[in-house]
C-alpha cells in the first residue's frame, strides 16, 4: 500500500527556534502534498498544499512567511516553522495525494510540536 | 467548512457490527465520498471510499444512497483498535479535503 513517512516524530524547541518537519511518500511519487494542523480534541485544518516544482498554495489565514514549504521533489515535502512560539504548538499532519481519478490521500503518523 | 455532517459520537460493543451515518447532501455527481479514521495521536487512516456503488473490502463497507446525499461506513465486527474518530469527507476540484469533526467511536468490551 501507499505509505507516507513523517519526521520527527516529536520536537521540543526554544522559543524563536526553527524546526522542519520532513514528509516522505515512500513507495509512491506525489506532485501534491498537504499540510494539516490539528489542536487537541479538534479535527484537522488544511494549511498549505504543496506542489512539486511550484510554490505552495496556502489557506486563508495561514502565515506563508512562518509556515515555509518546499516540494523539491516528487516523494519530499518539507514545513519549516520559523521562529516558533509557544502558541505554535500543535500536531502537525502531512499527506501525500496519489493522484488519478480518485483523490486518495494517504497520511503521516504527524510530528508533535512543542514550543517552549 | 466542512460540508459533511456527522454525529458526534457513537458507542459500539465489541463484535457486533457499527453503522456510522454521514450527510453529504451537497455533493456533486463525480465526487466520490472518502472515509478515515484517527486513532487517538496517529494520523488519518484511509478505509474506503465510493462514488455510486456500495463497496466493500478488508476494513469496511461503504453504502452510499441511491440520491448519493448520505452514506453508511459498516465495521461488520467491531474490535477494541476500531476505536478512534471516523471522518466522512469528499474533496473539491483541487482534490483538497475539508475535515468536520468527525464521528468518534468508542467500542466497548
Amino acid at each position: 500500500g501507499a505509505v507516507v513517512s513523517q519526521h520527527p516524530s516529536r520536537v521540543i524547541c526554544k522559543s524563536g527556534t526553527s524546526v522542519k518537519i520532513e514528509c516522505r511518500s515512500l513507495d509512491f511519487q506525489a506532485t501534491t502534498m498537504f499540510w494539516y494542523r490539528q489542536f487537541p480534541k479538534k479535527s484537522l485544518m488544511l494549511m498549505a498544499t504543496s506542489n512539486e516544482g511550484s510554490k505552495a498554495t496556502y489557506e486563508q489565514g495561514v502565515e506563508k512567511d512562518k509556515f515555509l514549504i518546499n516540494h523539491a521533489s516528487l516523494t519530499l515535502s518539507t514545513l519549516t516553522v520559523t521562529s516558533a512560539h509557544p502558541e505554535d504548538s500543535s500536531f502537525y499532519i502531512c499527506s501525500a495525494h496519489l493522484q488519478g481519478r480518485v483523490d486518495i490521500q494517504y497520511f503521516g503518523a504527524g510530528t508533535r510540536l512543542s514550543v517552549l | 467548512d466542512a460540508k459533511t455532517t456527522q454525529p458526534p459520537s457513537m458507542d459500539c460493543a465489541e463484535g457486533r457490527a457499527a453503522n456510522l451515518p454521514c450527510n453529504h447532501s451537497t455533493i456533486s455527481g463525480n465526487e466520490y465520498v472518502y472515509w478515515y479514521r484517527q486513532i487517538h495521536s496517529q494520523g488519518p487512516q484511509y478505509i474506503i471510499h465510493g462514488l455510486k456503488n456500495n463497496e466493500t473490502n478488508e476494513m469496511a463497507s461503504l453504502i452510499i444512497t441511491e440520491d448519493r446525499k448520505s452514506s453508511t461506513l459498516i465495521l461488520p465486527h467491531a474490535t477494541l483498535r476500531d476505536t478512534a474518530v471516523y471522518y466522512c469527507i469528499y474533496s473539491d476540484s483541487w482534490g483538497k479535503f475539508q475535515f468536520g469533526a468527525g464521528t468518534q467511536v468508542v467500542v466497548t468490551p
